[in-house]
């Protein structure tokens, strides 16, 4: 299955939006409603921000929101914090127990 | 909380086996309600899962990579594990061991093991 695409980049100053898509298809994002997003700081592990869509595992700030239409879905990180800067992947469960990443997303902090 | 450790050896040569181990503390390989995967990362890129193995022993992998992965778990020692043969450089990786509590998303990490394939 093929990898699904992300912008490699995307930025915004510090208390602004911003929005990582994540397009698949319609045998992925299109049709699950399990996709998961991962922050990834330099040098660590990544860590779980979102799963089935728009679902926050505890501790994780309610600034980070996901969504889904159609065969793409959105992360979107509001109120940006310095710390917010990271590699930002997206995961979708494609079928056939197949697990399938996005190529990731680097965010900078202006 | 679980956490999960990666061991194995760092530096292979071009069509030897990959084996690597993950130890699992805070939790069981044998609940009935999880999952634990293997994923790896090349130096500079993302992410790409390699299998999953439940806690019943079924395992799911990765059609790209073409039967080269095995994945066992050895409950009693809250350990699962994973091979990988054939290697090349391509399959040159930080491997990370993770646990899925639901089979859909990867919620503890362990840190990572660089795996190094050269002649």
């Amino acid at each position: 299955q093929s990898a699904l695409t992300q912008p490699p980049s995307a930025s915004g100053s510090p208390g602004q939006s911003v929005t990582i898509s994540c397009t698949g298809a319609s045998s992925d994002i299109g049709y699950w409603k399990y996709v998961s997003w991962y922050q990834q700081h330099p040098g660590e592990a990544p860590k779980l921000l979102i799963y089935e869509v728009s679902k926050r595992p505890s501790g994780v700030p309610d600034r980070f929101s996901g969504s889904k239409s159609g065969n793409t879905a959105s992360l979107t990180v509001s109120g940006l914090q310095a710390e917010d800067e990271a590699d930002y992947y997206c995961n979708s469960y494609a079928g056939n127990n197949n697990l399938v990443f996005g190529g990731g997303t680097k965010l900078t902090v202006l | 909380q679980v956490q999960l450790q990666e061991s194995g050896p760092g530096l292979l040569k071009p069509s030897e086996t990959l084996s690597l181990n993950c130890t699992v503390s805070g939790g069981s390989t044998s609940s009935s309600q999880s999952y634990w995967g293997w994923i790896r990362q090349p130096p500079g890129k993302g992410l790409e899962w390699i299998a999953t193995i439940s806690h019943g022993g079924a395992t799911y992998n990765n059609p790209s990579l073409r039967g080269r992965v095995t994945i066992s778990s050895d409950t009693s020692r809250s350990q699962f594990s994973l091979k990988l043969s054939s290697v090349t450089a391509a399959d040159t990786a930080v491997y990370y061991c993770a646990a899925q509590p639901q089979y859909f998303h990867f919620t503890y990490w362990g840190q990572g093991s660089l795996v190094t394939v050269s002649s």
